[in-house]
């Protein structure tokens, strides 16, 4: 167990629609990542919060939006959703932005637009 | 950009051979390098990391990874597998000074045969 918790963990929903994937970093972390892991693209960093500040993006789609909040967890918004959004999306925490600290990864949400 | 390439998508061994997982890095200057593990439908679990304290680095599980500045090379070992060892293996990158985004390779899928 990482630590790092996100619900839900499988999502079923259907193009067009709006879904939020929650996060809990690890206890004492302030940085905030998330990934998309598909079969085409592999494992593409999405977006970085630190502390509540956006503090690096990826490649992610204008459609999608995240946000960390006071307590630390974070929220991904994927709106207008297409089939090709389908994927397995990964938050992860560490300590800080910076240095070799290890990023910890949770258990993935699995989304599945039909 | 900083960039890890994974050889070899496929690697299958037999139970108590050596294992070894191929990663090259492209950077131009020193990165931080990781080997994560990804159990079937879990998420990704660090191996180990390689932070510029020492070149030959031990991880969990018997898996260690040696940094070779000359060959580019961060190449993941194990001396003998064993059938809990299937699972995909990721290198990954942090170009030190940056932003701390992993950078993944495609990944290997490791088949250990009995």
């Amino acid at each position: 167990d990482s630590g790092v918790t996100q619900t839900p963990k499988h999502l079923i929903t259907a193009t067009g629609q709006r879904v939020t994937l929650r996060c809990s970093p690890r206890s004492g972390d302030l940085s905030v990542y998330w990934y998309q892991q598909s079969l085409d693209q592999g494992l593409q960093f999405l977006i970085q919060y630190y502390n509540g500040e956006e503090r690096a993006k990826g490649n992610i789609l204008e459609r999608f939006s995240a946000q960390q909040f006071p307590d630390l967890h974070s929220e991904l918004n994927l709106s207008s959703l297409e089939l090709g959004d389908s994927a397995l999306y990964f938050c992860a925490s560490s300590v800080d932005g910076g240095g070799g600290n290890t990023i910890y990864f949770g258990e993935g949400s699995w989304l599945t637009v039909v | 950009a900083q960039s890890v390439t994974q050889l070899g998508s496929h690697v299958s061994v037999s139970e108590g051979a050596l294992v070894l997982l191929r990663c090259n890095y492209s950077s131009s200057v020193p990165p931080y390098l990781f080997w994560y593990v990804q159990y079937p439908n879990q998420g990704l679990q660090l191996l180990l990391k390689y932070t510029s304290a020492a070149t030959l680095v031990k991880g969990i599980n018997g898996f260690e990874a040696e940094f070779k500045k000359s060959e580019t090379s961060f190449h993941l070992t194990k001396p003998s597998a064993h059938m809990s060892d299937a699972a995909e293996y990721f290198c990954a990158v942090i170009k030190s000074g940056s932003a701390r985004q992993l950078t993944f390779g495609s990944g290997t899928q490791l088949t250990v045969l009995p």
